[in-house]
């Protein structure tokens, strides 16, 4: 079984539409977090919810919009999609963090390319 | 300045080499430290986490200087296998904020 599963995999779009990412994981994990690699491979956090609370927002543009249903799903959702969006994004999770000796286990990417 | 900084490489190295890479990091409360492994276009994965005693893991070893903020993976007798992009990994923020250096490129040659 597969512990953190995203979809889609792929996913090529007109800009100015509206799109989501979906993440679950079967860990029993509290926190989950999204990541942005783009074209230069930089790794970078957007989000980090624990159980199903923001905790950390990178300043992102607020047209990207987390939603966690509960504490083993966090969707992504991405309105009005610039070209600037295009990158691969990941989705993580962790234990609850409590100072730090918890590893993050990753979904396997959504490459998001936007036209 | 970045808040992770890693020599971006490439490395290329013979199999059998030893190589080492550096990373530096600014915020001085940073709490754990980690090294990732990514292979193209793949997810990242936890390589081994780094302890302010120095630790190793077969052919890894890891070292940290919170003093100078700087952290180290040195490989021994590299493997074609070895090959990928080593992310350092700080953590911050009691372990919600997780920060990605850019990525060292090792390429390892037959």
């Amino acid at each position: 079984d597969t512990a953190v599963s995203q979809t889609p995999k792929y996913l090529v779009t007109q800009m100015g539409n509206d799109k989501s990412i979906k993440c679950e994981q079967n860990l029993g994990h509290d926190t989950m977090y999204w990541y942005k690699q783009d074209s230069k491979k930089f790794l970078k956090i957007m989000f980090s919810y624990n159980n199903k609370e923001l905790i950390i927002n990178e300043t992102v543009p607020n047209r990207f919009s987390p939603k966690s249903p509960d504490k083993a799903h966090l969707n992504l959702h991405i309105n009005s999609l610039e070209l600037g969006d295009s990158a691969v994004y990941f989705c993580a999770s962790s234990q609850a963090p409590t100072g730090g000796s918890e590893k993050l286990f990753f979904g396997s990417g959504t490459q998001l390319s936007v036209l | 300045r970045k808040e992770v900084e890693q020599d971006p490489g490439p490395f290329n190295v013979p199999e059998g080499a030893t190589v080492a890479f550096n990373c530096t990091y600014s915020n001085s409360a940073s709490q754990s430290f980690f090294w990732y492994r990514q292979d193209c276009r793949k997810e990242p994965k936890l390589l081994m986490s780094v302890y302010s005693s120095g630790n190793e893991d077969g052919r890894f070893t890891a070292q940290l200087n919170r003093a100078s903020q700087y952290i180290s993976l040195l490989i021994r007798d590299s493997k074609l296998s070895d090959s990928a992009t080593y992310l350092c990994v700080v953590e911050n923020t009691g372990g919600f904020k997780t920060i990605f250096g850019a990525g060292t490129r090792l390429f390892v040659k037959a």
